[in-house]
């Protein structure tokens, strides 16, 4: 069974402030995607990275998948309160559509 | 309409009802999925259709059933439900295959509660 843990569960922080949430597995993965989801909403995609060791930037997010491609990490600078949300990854299987969700991670961030 | 969109987006049902969800996608995806998001647990993957052909069943209770007539369109069948099976239910669509790697395209979900 593929598992995949998310840290820290939830993230309460003021706005300006730096945070990094963490994607792992025993895993290895082809590619993996971040979500972002807002309450009554379905996930949104923000990035998909396949290549271990990849960096991608998205405006004040960057993701990183490890090198062995088991982890991600994604890091949000000067956080603002519209960055607030559940933090989803998921992580896709060579060859197949079938994707593994982590358990999310709860950010909110106070003005 | 662009994306994926679900119908309806609340839905209160009893145990004894029969009710359907329905999902279609704008995206010309192959690939379509119906997934359950309960509080505190992560999103648990149902049913994946591939081409219209069902290559997935997560061990779902036969209360659930699904359906799919055509690559856009996905339905899911509610009979007797449970209690437990109040969630929102979330349907997605991807490409599969062409060498790209897969992404899911989410609907909004359903917010389903049973009585």
């Amino acid at each position: 069974t593929q598992l995949l843990e998310q840290s820290p569960q939830f993230l309460s922080i003021q706005e300006g402030e730096n945070l990094t949430v963490y994607c792992n597995s025993s895993s290895v993965f082809s590619s993996l995607q971040w979500y972002r989801q807002e309450p009554g909403e379905g996930p949104v995609l923000l990035v998909t990275v396949v290549t271990g060791g990849e960096v991608k930037k998205l405006k004040r997010l960057t993701f990183q998948f490890g090198d062995a491609r088991k982890d991600s990490s994604l890091h949000i600078t000067a956080a603002q309160p519209g960055d607030t949300g559940l933090y989803l990854c998921a992580g896709a299987e060579d060859n197949f559509n079938k994707f593994y969700f982590g358990s999310g991670t709860k950010l909110n961030v106070k003005p | 309409e662009t994306g994926v969109t679900q119908t309806p987006r609340h839905l209160v049902m009893g145990m004894t009802n029969k009710k359907s969800l329905k999902c279609e996608q704008h995206l010309g995806h192959n690939a379509m999925y119906w997934y359950k998001q309960s509080a505190k647990k992560p999103l648990e993957l149902m049913f994946v259709y591939n081409f219209k052909e069902q290559t997935e069943n997560n061990s779902v209770p036969s209360r659930f059933s699904p359906e799919c007539p055509n690559s856009s369109h996905l339905f899911l069948h509610l009979h007797t439900l449970q209690p437990e099976d109040s969630a929102l239910y979330l349907c997605a669509s991807s490409q599969d295959g062409g060498g790209q790697p897969y992404e899911q395209y989410f609907g909004p979900g359903t917010r389903l509660t049973v009585t």
